[in-house]
Protein backbone atom coordinates (compact mmCIF):
# COMPACT_ATOMS: atom_id res chain seq x y z
CA UNK A 1 0.00 0.00 0.00
CA UNK A 2 1.57 3.65 -0.97
CA UNK A 3 2.15 5.92 1.83
CA UNK A 4 1.12 8.83 2.25
CA UNK A 5 2.31 11.39 -0.23
CA UNK A 6 2.88 15.19 -0.40
CA UNK A 7 4.30 17.53 -2.72
CA UNK A 8 6.27 19.36 -3.63
CA UNK A 9 8.93 18.20 -0.88
CA UNK A 10 10.96 21.71 -0.99
CA UNK A 11 9.54 24.92 -2.00
CA UNK A 12 11.63 28.08 -1.34
CA UNK A 13 9.43 31.41 -1.83
CA UNK A 14 10.04 35.02 -1.34
CA UNK A 15 7.65 37.10 1.54
CA UNK A 16 4.31 38.03 0.03
CA UNK A 17 4.47 35.18 -2.46
CA UNK A 18 1.45 32.39 -2.70
CA UNK A 19 2.39 28.41 -1.96
CA UNK A 20 -0.08 25.80 -2.36
CA UNK A 21 1.19 22.57 -0.67
CA UNK A 22 -0.58 18.97 -1.98
CA UNK A 23 -1.25 15.65 0.07
CA UNK A 24 -2.03 12.31 -0.82
CA UNK A 25 -3.55 10.44 1.86
CA UNK A 26 -3.26 6.16 2.18
CA UNK A 27 -6.41 5.14 -0.25
CA UNK A 28 -9.33 4.53 2.24
CA UNK A 29 -8.00 7.22 5.12
CA UNK A 30 -10.97 9.23 5.74
CA UNK A 31 -9.51 11.50 8.39
CA UNK A 32 -6.54 13.54 6.98
CA UNK A 33 -4.59 16.05 9.15
CA UNK A 34 -1.90 18.77 8.74
CA UNK A 35 0.84 19.17 11.20
CA UNK A 36 4.18 21.61 10.89
CA UNK A 37 7.59 22.00 12.37
CA UNK A 38 9.33 25.09 13.07
CA UNK A 39 12.60 25.34 13.02
CA UNK A 40 13.63 22.36 14.93
CA UNK A 41 10.81 22.51 17.38
CA UNK A 42 7.97 20.36 18.38
CA UNK A 43 5.70 19.34 15.65
CA UNK A 44 2.08 21.19 15.88
CA UNK A 45 -1.24 20.24 14.74
CA UNK A 46 -2.69 22.57 12.26
CA UNK A 47 -6.05 20.81 11.56
CA UNK A 48 -7.95 17.94 10.68
CA UNK A 49 -10.32 16.73 7.92
CA UNK A 50 -13.10 13.75 8.00
CA UNK A 51 -13.48 13.06 4.39
CA UNK A 52 -14.02 16.58 3.06
CA UNK A 53 -15.42 18.43 6.28
CA UNK A 54 -12.98 20.19 8.56
CA UNK A 55 -13.36 18.73 11.92
CA UNK A 56 -10.53 20.76 14.24
CA UNK A 57 -8.90 23.97 12.65
CA UNK A 58 -7.98 25.07 16.11
CA UNK A 59 -4.58 24.81 15.29
CA UNK A 60 -4.42 27.21 12.21
CA UNK A 61 -2.01 30.36 12.18
CA UNK A 62 -4.47 32.97 10.77
CA UNK A 63 -6.65 33.48 7.88
CA UNK A 64 -3.53 33.71 5.90
CA UNK A 65 -3.72 29.79 5.42
CA UNK A 66 -6.25 27.73 3.95
CA UNK A 67 -6.93 24.07 3.81
CA UNK A 68 -9.54 22.21 1.42
CA UNK A 69 -10.20 18.56 0.60
CA UNK A 70 -12.26 18.62 -1.85
CA UNK A 71 -14.24 15.42 -2.46
CA UNK A 72 -12.64 13.85 0.47
CA UNK A 73 -9.25 12.59 -1.08
CA UNK A 74 -6.49 14.77 -1.38
CA UNK A 75 -6.40 17.78 0.16
CA UNK A 76 -4.16 21.35 -0.59
CA UNK A 77 -2.73 23.62 2.19
CA UNK A 78 -2.46 27.14 0.69
CA UNK A 79 -0.06 30.26 2.33
CA UNK A 80 -0.99 33.36 1.08
CA UNK A 81 0.42 36.00 1.49
CA UNK A 82 3.13 33.77 2.76
CA UNK A 83 5.78 35.39 5.63
CA UNK A 84 8.89 34.53 6.88
CA UNK A 85 7.63 33.01 9.92
CA UNK A 86 5.72 30.30 7.72
CA UNK A 87 9.17 28.20 7.41
CA UNK A 88 9.08 25.03 8.30
CA UNK A 89 8.36 21.91 7.42
CA UNK A 90 4.72 20.48 7.01
CA UNK A 91 3.51 17.18 7.23
CA UNK A 92 0.20 15.33 6.53
CA UNK A 93 -0.68 12.82 8.10
CA UNK A 94 -4.05 10.10 7.48
CA UNK A 95 -5.54 7.54 9.55
CA UNK A 96 -8.74 5.24 8.72
CA UNK A 97 -10.31 5.67 11.59
CA UNK A 98 -10.47 8.51 14.22
CA UNK A 99 -9.41 6.44 17.62
CA UNK A 100 -6.46 5.22 20.30
CA UNK A 101 -6.14 2.38 17.90
CA UNK A 102 -5.54 4.24 14.51
CA UNK A 103 -2.15 5.45 14.98
CA UNK A 104 -1.35 8.43 12.60
CA UNK A 105 0.80 7.87 9.16
CA UNK A 106 2.66 10.66 8.22
CA UNK A 107 4.39 11.61 5.07
CA UNK A 108 7.61 12.66 4.06
CA UNK A 109 6.36 16.62 4.57
CA UNK A 110 7.07 19.47 2.84
CA UNK A 111 9.88 21.94 3.43
CA UNK A 112 9.05 25.28 2.89
CA UNK A 113 11.76 28.70 3.18
CA UNK A 114 10.41 31.61 2.47
CA UNK A 115 13.14 34.31 1.97
CA UNK B 1 3.00 26.91 26.89
CA UNK B 2 4.34 23.32 26.38
CA UNK B 3 2.03 20.80 27.69
CA UNK B 4 4.80 17.95 26.53
CA UNK B 5 8.74 18.81 26.94
CA UNK B 6 11.61 16.56 26.29
CA UNK B 7 14.36 18.82 28.41
CA UNK B 8 16.86 16.28 26.87
CA UNK B 9 17.53 17.49 23.24
CA UNK B 10 20.05 14.87 22.28
CA UNK B 11 21.35 11.71 23.89
CA UNK B 12 24.14 9.26 22.95
CA UNK B 13 24.57 5.86 23.45
CA UNK B 14 26.75 2.74 22.54
CA UNK B 15 25.51 -0.04 20.68
CA UNK B 16 23.95 -2.91 23.02
CA UNK B 17 23.64 -0.83 26.02
CA UNK B 18 20.31 0.47 27.01
CA UNK B 19 18.47 3.99 25.98
CA UNK B 20 16.18 5.79 28.09
CA UNK B 21 14.25 8.88 26.46
CA UNK B 22 11.96 11.11 28.57
CA UNK B 23 9.17 13.16 28.36
CA UNK B 24 7.35 14.81 31.35
CA UNK B 25 3.84 16.68 30.48
CA UNK B 26 1.53 18.90 32.63
CA UNK B 27 -2.10 17.69 32.54
CA UNK B 28 -3.27 14.88 34.62
CA UNK B 29 -6.21 14.53 32.18
CA UNK B 30 -4.04 13.39 29.37
CA UNK B 31 -5.38 9.66 28.50
CA UNK B 32 -3.07 8.43 25.78
CA UNK B 33 0.37 8.65 24.95
CA UNK B 34 2.56 7.79 22.62
CA UNK B 35 6.41 7.79 21.03
CA UNK B 36 7.73 8.16 17.24
CA UNK B 37 10.69 7.99 15.68
CA UNK B 38 11.68 10.09 12.95
CA UNK B 39 14.62 9.85 10.19
CA UNK B 40 15.84 12.69 8.15
CA UNK B 41 13.90 13.72 5.28
CA UNK B 42 10.83 11.38 6.49
CA UNK B 43 8.18 11.70 8.48
CA UNK B 44 7.03 10.61 12.35
CA UNK B 45 6.67 6.77 12.34
CA UNK B 46 4.79 5.47 15.09
CA UNK B 47 6.48 3.54 17.50
CA UNK B 48 4.86 2.28 20.56
CA UNK B 49 2.14 3.80 22.77
CA UNK B 50 0.21 3.78 25.97
CA UNK B 51 -3.04 3.88 27.53
CA UNK B 52 -3.45 6.16 30.69
CA UNK B 53 -4.60 2.73 32.69
CA UNK B 54 -1.43 1.05 32.59
CA UNK B 55 2.11 1.54 33.80
CA UNK B 56 3.73 -0.20 31.00
CA UNK B 57 3.81 -1.75 27.79
CA UNK B 58 6.51 -3.32 25.84
CA UNK B 59 7.13 -4.61 22.21
CA UNK B 60 10.37 -6.17 21.75
CA UNK B 61 13.27 -3.75 22.31
CA UNK B 62 10.85 -1.20 23.12
CA UNK B 63 10.08 -0.67 26.47
CA UNK B 64 7.26 2.50 27.52
CA UNK B 65 7.01 3.12 30.73
CA UNK B 66 4.04 6.06 32.44
CA UNK B 67 4.35 7.40 35.83
CA UNK B 68 0.80 9.14 36.63
CA UNK B 69 1.71 10.40 39.74
CA UNK B 70 5.16 12.20 37.90
CA UNK B 71 3.29 12.57 34.60
CA UNK B 72 6.36 11.24 33.28
CA UNK B 73 6.74 9.25 30.54
CA UNK B 74 10.00 7.36 29.54
CA UNK B 75 10.69 5.11 26.07
CA UNK B 76 13.56 2.14 26.66
CA UNK B 77 15.21 0.80 23.94
CA UNK B 78 17.01 -2.01 24.86
CA UNK B 79 19.70 -3.20 23.04
CA UNK B 80 20.20 0.07 21.44
CA UNK B 81 21.31 -0.27 17.76
CA UNK B 82 23.06 2.14 15.29
CA UNK B 83 19.52 1.89 13.27
CA UNK B 84 17.84 2.74 16.32
CA UNK B 85 19.71 6.62 15.48
CA UNK B 86 16.65 9.25 15.00
CA UNK B 87 14.72 11.71 16.48
CA UNK B 88 12.41 10.51 18.99
CA UNK B 89 9.03 12.42 19.86
CA UNK B 90 6.88 11.83 22.23
CA UNK B 91 2.95 12.66 22.21
CA UNK B 92 0.29 12.52 23.76
CA UNK B 93 -3.79 12.54 23.29
CA UNK B 94 -5.67 15.10 25.28
CA UNK B 95 -8.82 12.68 25.56
CA UNK B 96 -12.13 13.43 24.21
CA UNK B 97 -12.84 12.76 20.87
CA UNK B 98 -9.44 14.74 19.62
CA UNK B 99 -8.55 11.52 18.12
CA UNK B 100 -6.12 13.33 15.59
CA UNK B 101 -4.82 16.13 17.65
CA UNK B 102 -1.66 15.23 18.62
CA UNK B 103 0.53 17.26 21.07
CA UNK B 104 4.00 16.37 20.61
CA UNK B 105 7.38 16.74 22.50
CA UNK B 106 10.52 18.96 20.82
CA UNK B 107 11.90 15.66 20.10
CA UNK B 108 15.45 13.98 21.11
CA UNK B 109 18.22 13.02 19.04
CA UNK B 110 19.08 9.52 19.41
CA UNK B 111 22.58 8.90 18.91
CA UNK B 112 23.71 4.99 18.96
CA UNK B 113 27.47 4.51 18.28
CA UNK B 114 28.84 1.14 17.24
Amino acid sequence: EAGVTQFPSHSVIEKGQTVTLRCDPISGHDNLYWYRRVMGKEIKFLLHFVKESKQDESGMPNNRFLAERTGGTYSTLKVQPAELEDSGVYFCASSQVGGYNSPLHFGNGTRLTVT
Amino acid sequence: DQQVKQNSPSLSVQEGRISILNCDYTNSMFDYFLWYKKYPAEGPTFLISISSIKDKNEDGRFTVFLNKSAKHLSLHIVPSQPGDSAVYFCAVYPGGTSYGKLTFGQGTILTVHP
